[in-house]
């Protein structure tokens, strides 16, 4: 169980373009979803936290108007990379909040970005 | 958010045990110790998560002395599979929707 996928694993694009990644959430139903990025050698930096039905919350210096997130249902998040440049490529991971009681987050297997 | 530390890298010998420490001295009374474990472009994996004393899985232990403000991973015989970076976090509660913050990680290389 709690199993997470995103589609695509793995994306090239021209700068300038926008690129949409999903987040499902498999075999249970996820009120919460978050964002991360990771560059080479880094750790995972938190861009968002995304709410079903609501606005999501974006972590300091992370461009609401450039990164779109959309959570339309309890098991579907997207995150729009838009008019992406060379400085975005990046890995991409979203995770799903398991549920109350304990803030256990399971990850999606990534998504690796390149703008070219 | 309480903050964690972890040693920077570790290197073991296959079918050693393991054990990496972590200090998160902020720790709140309502955080939870979450560990991950991350292969190179892969998302991380959960490992095991305590609140206090000792948990034990079909992977791992993870240990929690009285005070909470460390915690220690044991990885029992490990194999050159278990290279990867390894991640204690410490937050959660029963309510809201409380994000989670990376550190550094250790990053443990099993040597043939």
């Amino acid at each position: 169980g709690a199993v997470v996928s995103q589609h695509p694993s793995w994306v090239i694009c021209k700068s300038g373009t926008s690129v949409k990644i999903e987040c499902r959430s498999l075999d249970f139903q996820a009120t919460t979803m978050f964002w991360y990025r990771q560059f080479p050698k880094q750790s995972l930096m938190l861009m968002a936290t995304s709410n079903e039905g609501s606005k999501a919350t974006y972590e300091q210096g992370v461009e609401k108007d450039k990164f779109l997130i959309n959570h339309a249902s309890l098991t579907l998040s997207t995150l729009t990379v838009t008019s992406a440049h060379p400085e975005d490529s990046s890995f991409y991971i979203c995770s799903a909040r398991l549920g109350l009681g304990t803030d256990t987050q399971y990850f999606g297997p990534g998504t690796r970005l390149t703008v070219l | 958010l309480a903050k964690t530390t972890q040693p920077i890298s570790m290197d073991s010998y296959e079918g050693q045990e393991v054990n990496i420490t972590c200090s998160h001295n902020n720790i709140a009374t309502n955080d939870y110790i979450t560990w991950y474990q991350q292969f190179p472009s892969q998302g991380p994996r959960f490992i095991i998560q305590g609140y206090k004393t000792k948990v034990t899985n079909e992977v791992a232990s993870l240990f929690i002395p009285a005070d909470r403000k460390s915690s220690t991973l044991s990885l029992p015989r490990v194999s050159l599979s278990d290279t990867a970076v390894y991640y204690c976090l410490v937050g959660g509660s029963n309510f809201g929707n409380e994000k989670l913050t990376f550190g550094t990680g250790t990053r443990l290389t099993i040597i043939p």
